[in-house]
C-alpha cells in the first residue's frame, strides 16, 4: 500500500467551478506540502501545513491530523490553474514522499 | 532573497557518456539539498540528498552519483548514462524540512 494516495488522479472541470484535491497518507507526520507544477516541468511549493487550515488568494489546504487527510481547494477555478498538484510528506526516516499527483485541466 | 539555478535546462545525451548536473542556491546558509528525478509517466522520486558540505544521503540504488564541494552547490553526475536515466531533474533546498523550494529542473534525454 502507498504511504501517500492522492484522488483524482485526473480531473477535468469548467472555469469558475470549485475544486477538490484530496490526499490521505499512513505514517504519522510533522507537516505535509502541497506542490504545484505546470506543463513546463517547475515546481512551485504552495502550502506546507501542520494542523488546521491556510488560505492563499482562492487556495485553500486544510488537513485533519487524526484522520491523516488533507485537501487543496481551488475557488473560482481559471484555466491557468490547470497544472499537476501533488501532495508530499515526510516520512517516519524524515525523507520526503510525494503523491502520484492529481492532474487538473480547467476548462474557458 | 533566495533563488537557486539549475543548468543546464535541457540535455540530449547518447547512452554510455558522461553526465553532470548542477545546482546552486543564493541567499541562504547550509541549506538541506536534493536532487528528484520524474521519470515519464511517474511521480517524482528523491535520488540525493545532503544536510550539508561532503554529506550526500542516496536513497535508491543506481548509476548515478551526487556531491556537494560547496555549501550551496550542489552537483549531480553519472559516469556512463542508461536509456533509463532520462527524466526532468529536479533540485530543491529547505532550510532544516521545512518547505522545500525546488529549481527550473533539467531534462534530459539519452538516446
Amino acid at each position: 500500500k502507498n504511504e501517500v494516495e492522492q484522488s483524482p488522479q485526473n480531473l477535468t472541470a469548467q472555469e469558475g467551478e470549485f475544486i477538490t484535491i484530496n490526499c490521505s497518507y499512513s505514517v504519522g507526520i510533522s507537516a505535509l506540502h502541497w506542490l504545484q507544477q505546470h506543463p513546463g516541468g517547475g515546481i512551485v511549493s504552495l502550502f506546507m501545513l501542520s494542523s488546521g487550515k491556510k488560505k492563499h488568494g482562492r487556495l485553500i489546504a486544510t488537513i485533519n491530523i487524526q484522520e491523516k487527510h488533507s485537501s487543496l481547494h481551488i475557488t473560482a477555478s481559471h484555466p491557468r490553474d490547470s497544472a499537476v498538484y501533488i501532495c508530499a510528506l515526510p516520512n517516519r526516516d524524515d525523507k520526503i514522499i510525494f503523491g502520484k499527483g492529481t492532474r487538473l485541466h480547467i476548462l474557458p | 532573497s533566495q533563488t537557486i539555478h539549475q543548468w543546464p535546462a535541457t540535455l540530449v545525451q547518447p547512452v554510455g557518456s558522461p553526465l553532470s548536473l548542477e545546482c546552486t542556491v543564493e541567499g541562504t546558509s547550509n541549506p538541506n539539498l536534493y536532487w528528484y528525478r520524474q521519470a515519464a509517466g511517474r511521480g517524482l522520486q528523491l535520488l540525493f540528498y545532503s544536510v550539508g558540505i561532503g554529506q550526500i544521503s542516496s536513497e535508491v540504488p543506481q548509476n548515478l552519483s551526487a556531491s556537494r564541494p560547496q555549501d550551496r552547490q550542489f552537483i549531480l553526475s553519472s559516469k556512463k548514462l542508461l536509456l533509463s536515466d532520462s527524466g526532468f531533474y529536479l533540485c530543491a533546498w529547505s532550510i532544516l524540512t521545512d518547505t522545500q523550494y525546488f529549481g527550473p529542473g533539467t531534462r534530459l534525454t539519452v538516446l
